[in-house]
């Protein structure tokens, strides 16, 4: 199993949709967790940091579960700029500083 | 600020050559990561450096090795490429060893095995 897990993908949604991606992670020593934003061809780049109180930037909001080991991002009122790759990240601290990223859920949105 | 520098941006070698990749982290940041990301596959963790220390490495060959040097700029190193190899292989720095930070990542070095 791995440690870090997305939902395969990819989605595809019309404008305007809102859209949810989940995400597990199965060490217990996990310390932080972001989301990054991949366009094709193109480095990951940080979206927003993941708090356990919940977190909102505009469109995107992103929730933490550490009970439940479980992350979400959800984007409201979904726009075509947003057709990317979302990549669930986590640091942990246990057995060696590392940080992991999922294999990325590929979003396609469509007019 | 500069951010993350990698190069070369694209690199092609032939089976059983060696590659060498660089990575100059933000200023200040002292870790720099190394990371494969196949075509179409996710990004697979490599390499851990930090103050000039591999801290961790990923489930790869030995043949894949690198260093960190003393102004925290970093090497990666593929002996024995072989045609999987080919990848774009991504270097991210951050600027501390644990915590709630984040990584920056270079724009990557496309490797291309023929």
């Amino acid at each position: 199993r791995k440690e870090v897990e997305q939902d395969p993908g990819p989605f595809n949604v019309p404008e305007g949709a809102t859209v949810a991606f989940n995400c597990t992670y199965s060490n217990s020593a996990s310390q932080s967790f972001f989301w990054y934003r991949q366009d094709c061809r193109k480095e990951p780049k940080l979206l927003m940091s993941v708090y356990s109180s919940g977190n909102e930037d505009g469109r995107f909001t992103a929730q933490l579960n550490r009970a439940s080991q479980y992350i979400s991002l959800l984007i409201r009122d979904s726009k075509l700029s947003d057709s990317a790759t979302y990549l669930c990240v986590v640091n942990r601290g246990a057995g060696g500083f590392k940080t992991i990223f999922g294999a990325g859920t590929r979003l396609f949105v469509k007019a | 600020e500069a951010g993350v520098t990698q190069s070369p941006t694209h690199l092609i070698k032939t089976r059983g050559q060696q590659a060498t990749l660089r990575c100059s982290p933000i200023s200040g940041h002292t870790s720099v990561y190394w990371y494969q990301q196949a075509l179409g596959l996710g990004l697979q963790f490599l390499l851990w450096y930090d103050e000039g220390e591999e801290r961790n490495r990923g489930n790869f060959p030995p043949r894949f090795s690198g260093r960190q040097f003393p102004n925290y700029s970093s090497e990666l190193n593929v002996n024995a490429l072989e045609l999987e190899d080919s990848a774009l292989y991504l270097c991210a720095s951050s600027p501390f060893r644990e915590g709630n930070t984040e990584a920056f990542f270079g724009q990557g070095t496309r490797l291309t095995v023929v």
